[in-house]
């Protein structure tokens, strides 16, 4: 069966500083790899997805993530984060009709 | 404006009352589905939809029911609504189902069963 993990529940990073988000799975082939963000009352908006190929994503609104097979992760980077990041993030594995999601992680950004 | 439009976008009801909420996509989507996300546990995959007259279940069907009788609607009922059904709902929509096509997500339903 298919599960991601994401082992932290709230983070909290000042603007202007680095970020990486944490992201573990689980699943029996070749993953199919998202992430997502939630604004507050919003519905989920996707970041990036990875599929095969260039193991470093690029998304939008500055964001990256690497896939490490070795590691079964998927982190989530942005090097420089802005106050209106602040929000939901969660990643999610399977295909776009059958996706798994993690708990997902809290961002916190102190001005 | 392309868009996932559900209604209601608060609900309040007791035990066993029958409800729906409602679910309509104006992108011509093939694909539609439903989650439900509580606190520490993400979002969960209720019932999805790969086309019209065509739906099956996610990871948590027991106590909800489908219908996909146009493309662009796909509402959620709930026969007789338990606390246990206390959550946040979302719908989604995307052109095919596939890997090259995103989700699009509604704002969601928040829904308290008393």
């Amino acid at each position: 069966a298919q599960s991601v993990t994401q082992p932290d529940i709230h983070i909290t990073v000042s603007e202007g500083a680095s970020l990486e988000l944490r992201c573990n799975y689980s699943y029996g082939a070749t993953p199919y790899l998202f992430w997502y963000v939630q604004s507050p009352g919003q519905g989920l908006q996707l970041l990036l997805k990875y599929f095969s190929g260039d193991t470093l994503v690029q998304g939008i609104k500055g964001f990256e993530a690497e896939f490490k097979r070795s590691q079964s992760s998927f982190n989530l980077r942005k090097p420089s984060v802005h106050w209106s990041d602040a929000a939901e993030y969660f990643c999610a594995v399977g295909t776009a009709s059958k996706l798994t999601f993690g708990t997902g992680t809290r961002l916190q950004v102190t001005l | 404006e392309a868009q996932v439009t559900q209604n209601p976008r608060y609900l309040i009801t007791v035990t066993g009352k029958k409800l729906t909420v409602t679910c309509s996509q104006n992108m011509n989507h093939e694909y539609m589905s439903w989650y439900r996300q509580d606190p520490g546990l993400g979002l969960r995959q209720i019932y999805y939809s790969m086309n019209v007259e065509v739906t099956d279940k996610g990871d948590v069907p027991e106590g909800y029911k489908v219908s996909r009788k146009e493309k662009r609607n796909f509402p959620l009922i709930l026969e007789s609504p338990s606390p246990n059904q206390t959550s946040l709902y979302f719908c989604a929509s995307s052109l095919t189902g596939g890997n090259d096509s995103p989700l699009h997500f509604g704002n969601g339903t928040r829904l308290t069963v008393t």
